[in-house]
């Protein structure tokens, strides 16, 4: 059983430009969450998505920041215009939905490293 | 959700038992006790949670106390590999809308050889 992937797991981009980050949950697993871990800190929450739907974006920036769960694909967390305070790493989690199990078991991706120059 | 307290850091030898606390002294009723590492920028790694009875998986034991007010997560024999940041964390298992784990500072395990 494949865990949580992100891809790409590291991207280096240029201040002004658009960065991409993908998630595909665990087989099984209709919920997503992104959660940002800047240097030197502790994991903050952004969102959590199930398919098609935000359910909580309150740790979302409010501007350039843009998060999608499609029916079909993987999750995409989107993040226009970046600057520097961008640089950081992002990561992902999904739990299944089932009355047989734990809801809120949030198992993670490795992440993906963010460097914004 | 509930916060929770931890030790900054501590040192374990290795092949003996590692034994992390944590203070949740304002838990409530419907809140679990979670428990998960991060070995040095990867992804957080679940390790075990718990409601009120003592758990035990593969990989750790968690104790809680009888007033819930504090835990323990224990690695029976830690490897170096242990070595990590470990994170309590308390939340209700609602289910549906309130999906976020808050992650404190944790407490910095060291395993020497």
């Amino acid at each position: 059983n494949a865990g949580v992937m992100q891809n790409p797991r590291h991207l280096v981009r240029r201040r002004g430009q658009e960065a991409r980050l993908r998630c595909s949950p665990m087989k099984g697993h209709s919920h997503v969450y992104w959660y940002r871990q800047l240097p030197e800190e502790g994991l903050k929450f952004m969102v959590y998505l199930q398919k098609e739907n935000i359910i909580d974006e309150s740790g979302m920036p409010k501007e350039r920041f843009s998060a999608e769960f499609p029916k079909e694909g993987p999750s995409i967390l989107r993040i226009q215009q970046v600057v520097r305070g961008d640089s950081a790493a992002y990561f992902c989690a999904s739990s299944p939905y089932d009355t047989g199990i734990p809801q809120e078991t949030q198992y993670f991706g490795p992440g993906t490293r963010l460097l914004v120059l | 959700d509930a916060k929770t307290t931890q030790p900054t850091s501590m040192d374990c030898a290795e092949g003996r038992a590692a034994n992390l606390p944590c203070n949740h002294s304002t838990i409530s009723g419907n809140e679990y006790v979670y428990w998960y590492r991060q070995i040095h920028s990867q992804g957080p790694q679940y390790i075990i949670h718990g409601l009120k009875n003592n758990e035990t998986n593969e990989m750790a034991s968690l104790i809680i106390t009888e007033d819930r007010k504090s835990s323990t997560l224990i690695l029976p024999h830690a490897t170096l590999r242990d070595t990590a940041v470990y994170y309590c964390i308390v939340r209700a298992d609602y289910g549906g809308s309130q999906g976020n784990l808050i992650f404190g500072k944790g407490t910095k395990l060291s395993v020497k050889p």
